[in-house]
C-alpha cells in the first residue's frame, strides 16, 4: 500500500502571496489531519477533515484554511504569507476515529519558506 | 489551562545505556501517543495507552501511562544508534479530540 504523499516536497514564497498544499492520504483512510512544525513551536494542530468535514480546528488564524474531496485528498491554503509561516507542513491520515484516537501516518511534508 | 511537560529537551547517551523520556500532565489526560521522527523525517507511530496504569512494551521499548492518567513515560534499554530521533508524546484531555503535541525529547546516542 502507497504511504501518504505530499506535494510539492519545497515551495518559496513571498510575504503576501498565498499557496495551496496537497495531500494524498493512503487508500481507504478517510481521516486527513494537517499539522505546521517549526523549531520554536514544536508540532501544532492545523485542522482535521473527515467525509469533506472539518471535524477539528487548531488555534490558528483564518489565513489557514483546508478542503477534502470525496476520494479523501486534502488540500490546504495559506492567504497573504508572513515569513512566521515558513515551516515544514505535515499531512496525516487516519482510517476513521479522530486523529487523536487513532493511528495516524504522516507524509514526508511540504517545506515552506516565505522570503 | 493544560499544561503538557515532555522532559528532557535532549538526551545524550553512549551506546548501551539506556533511556528514559517523560510526559507529566496537570490534568488527566484521555489518552496518550507516542511518536518517533528521526532526523530529517515524519512522525511515525509507535504506542497508543488508554487505561490507568497501562504498561506496554515493544522489544526494547516500555511505554507507561500512571495510574492518575496524568504522567507517561517511554523507556529505552540498552539504545543502538538506530533509537536516534525525537520522541513525542501526543495527548488530549477532557472531551477534546485536539492532538497535542510535546515538544519532544530529542536522543542521540554515540557509539
Amino acid at each position: 500500500k502507497a504511504g501518504v504523499t505530499q506535494t510539492p516536497r519545497y515551495l518559496i514564497k513571498t510575504r503576501g502571496q498565498q499557496v495551496t498544499l496537497s495531500c494524498s492520504p493512503i487508500s481507504g483512510h478517510r481521516s486527513v489531519s494537517w499539522y505546521q512544525q517549526t523549531p520554536g513551536q514544536g508540532l501544532q494542530f492545523l485542522f482535521e477533515y473527515f467525509s469533506e468535514t472539518q471535524r477539528n480546528k487548531g488555534n490558528f488564524p483564518g489565513r489557514f484554511s483546508g478542503r477534502q474531496f470525496s476520494n479523501s485528498r486534502s488540500e490546504m491554503n495559506v492567504s497573504t504569507l508572513e515569513l512566521g509561516d515558513s515551516a515544514l507542513y505535515l499531512c496525516a491520515s487516519s482510517l476513521s476515529a479522530p486523529s487523536s484516537k487513532d493511528t495516524q501516518y504522516f507524509g514526508p511534508g511540504t517545506r515552506l519558506t516565505v522570503l | 489551562g493544560q499544561q503538557v511537560m515532555q522532559i528532557p529537551q535532549y538526551q545524550h547517551v553512549q551506546e548501551g545505556e539506556d533511556f528514559t523520556t517523560y510526559c507529566n500532565s496537570s490534568t488527566t489526560l484521555s489518552n496518550i501517543q507516542w511518536y518517533k521522527q528521526r532526523p530529517g523525517g515524519h512522525p511515525v507511530f509507535l504506542i497508543q495507552l488508554v487505561k490507568s496504569g497501562e504498561v506496554k512494551k515493544q522489544k526494547r521499548l516500555t511505554f507507561q501511562f500512571g495510574e492518575a492518567k496524568k504522567n507517561s513515560s517511554l523507556h529505552i534499554t540498552a539504545t543502538q544508534t538506530t533509537d536516534v530521533g525525537t520522541y513525542f508524546c501526543v495527548f488530549t484531555s477532557g472531551g477534546s479530540y485536539i492532538p497535542t503535541f510535546g515538544r519532544g525529547t530529542s536522543l542521540i546516542v554515540h557509539p
